[in-house]
């Protein structure tokens, strides 16, 4: 199994560009997750889903968008991209809430840098 | 709000002894989960070991096990026999046991295994 498959694995973006870090994957997961690990620090929670349709905000939301049309693929949007986002992006998903005894299966991480 | 503290930013190890990293966290939940993630090089994030609060048993997988101690607030890790492809980042993160999705995570610390 592929498991969760992130792309790109790097990027370099120019202020004010804009892109998308896409993310899918093939274990038929519910939840899915966006989180940023800044260079030093614990991972931070930008987005998550709990299903197609479905999504809410996290930790660290600002600057940032998703979607969720199908339970497969979990896009996040970078819009006007500031330095502040350089950072390394993982995407995860599980079966259940990840807070619960459901362990987060994660993908290999994008790592963008702004400048 | 919930955090998670990991006072050893880095730690070292001889190849074949043991090694306990410490991780500390705040919460005035009385049902949570507690996880212990390993990123090597490769920057994947691994599930390690996973303990739920209401457990009094210390949780155990193969060399890696933990000192949960829950009055204390205190979650370690003990890697025992310690292997050359343990040299990885470990971070210790906390879920809430219901309402949460979102995975509180310490700052990480790096271990070196020295031959």
């Amino acid at each position: 199994n592929a498991g969760v498959t992130q792309t790109p694995k790097f990027r370099i973006l120019k202020i004010g560009q804009s892109m998308t870090l896409q993310c899918a994957q093939d274990m038929n997961h519910n939840y899915m997750y966006w989180y940023r690990q800044d260079p030093g620090m614990g991972l931070k929670l930008i987005y998550y889903s709990v299903g197609a349709g479905i999504t809410d905000k996290g930790e660290v939301p600002n600057g940032y968008n998703v979607s969720r049309s199908t339970t497969e693929d979990f896009p996040l949007r970078l819009e006007l991209a500031a330095p502040s986002q350089t950072s390394v992006y993982f995407c995860a998903s599980s079966p259940y809430r990840a807070s619960g005894n459901s362990p987060l299966h994660f993908g290999n991480g994008t790592r963008l840098t702004v400048t | 709000a919930q955090t998670v503290t990991q006072s050893q930013p880095e730690m070292s190890v001889q190849e074949a002894e043991t090694v306990t990293l410490s991780c500390t966290y705040d919460t005035s939940e009385s049902d949570y989960y507690l996880f212990w993630y390993k990123q090597p090089p490769s920057r994947q994030m691994i599930l390690v070991i996973r303990q739920e609060a209401y457990k009094q048993q210390n949780a155990t997988e193969n060399r890696f096990s933990v000192n949960f101690q829950k009055a204390a607030k205190s979650f370690s890790l003990k890697i025992s026999d310690s292997q050359l492809g343990d040299a990885a980042m470990y971070f210790c993160a906390y879920g809430a046991g219901a309402g949460s999705y979102q995975l509180t995570f310490g700052k990480g610390t790096k271990l070196s295994v020295i031959p």
